[in-house]
């Protein structure tokens, strides 16, 4: 199916533990952005990547590590969990960097 | 540092109304403006979005005002109804300088029937 997926949609993991959420997308889009979804606080940038091979941080980058070998797959991971990365973690992907990002239905991370 | 101001944190609007949501932004880079519609479970979705060249760009019941001196920009839903309950993001992006769109906190819409 063409789009934007995430996996898991769901993932409780503990302190301390390494998780990786993965994303993918069909439209071979250049862009795509790591965003975190917290209430009060919106969606804030985590890493961006305007092509294989480069990415970027973004506004809350520390914590997380990304990687992008191939131009459909972004993934995301969190070294070592702590509880306050307990957040919706969406995943986007644009064609043209700014101009409408299409989004993921979410990973809901719970850190205990 | 919070670059992209949103207000309010909440509206609840009768059917039939005009919802407002407002959007200030301090850096001048920043040339794409654009809203995103969030229902629950769902990952955002563009509404609609303006470029600082125009004042103003109105899609059927959904209008962006875009005020440049200001550095302020809003949403404005005519007749809103109970279907338009969701939440509401401004955004902030530059074709220059990283391609990153930046987020505000937010507007929870509800419509009453």
């Amino acid at each position: 199916d063409a789009g934007i997926t995430q996996s898991p949609r769901y993932k409780i993991t503990e302190t301390g533990r390494q998780v990786t959420l993965m994303c993918h997308q069909t439209w071979s889009h250049s862009y795509m952005f790591w965003y975190r979804q917290d209430l009060g606080h919106g969606l804030r940038l985590i890493y961006y990547s305007a092509a294989a091979d480069i990415t970027d941080k973004g506004e809350v980058p520390d914590g997380y590590v990304v990687s992008r070998s191939k131009t459909e797959n972004f993934p995301l991971t969190l070294e070592s969990a702590t509880r306050s990365q307990t957040s919706v973690y969406f995943c986007a992907s644009s064609a043209q960097g700014v101009i409408e990002a299409f989004f993921g239905q979410g990973t809901r991370l719970t850190v205990v | 540092q919070q670059q992209v101001k949103q207000s309010p944190q909440s509206l609840i609007v009768q059917k039939g109304g005009i919802s407002i949501i407002n959007c200030a932004y301090e850096n001048t880079a920043f040339d794409y403006f654009p809203w995103y519609q969030q229902f629950p479970g769902k990952g955002p979705a563009l509404l609609i979005a303006i470029r600082p060249d125009v004042s103003e760009k109105k899609e059927g019941r959904f209008t962006i005002s875009f005020n440049k001196s200001a550095k302020q920009f809003s949403l404005h839903i005519m007749d809103s109804q109970p279907g338009d309950s969701a939440t509401y993001f401004c955004a902030v992006g530059g074709f220059t300088g990283g391609f990153k769109t930046i987020f505000g906190a937010g507007t929870r819409l509800f419509v009453k029937a």
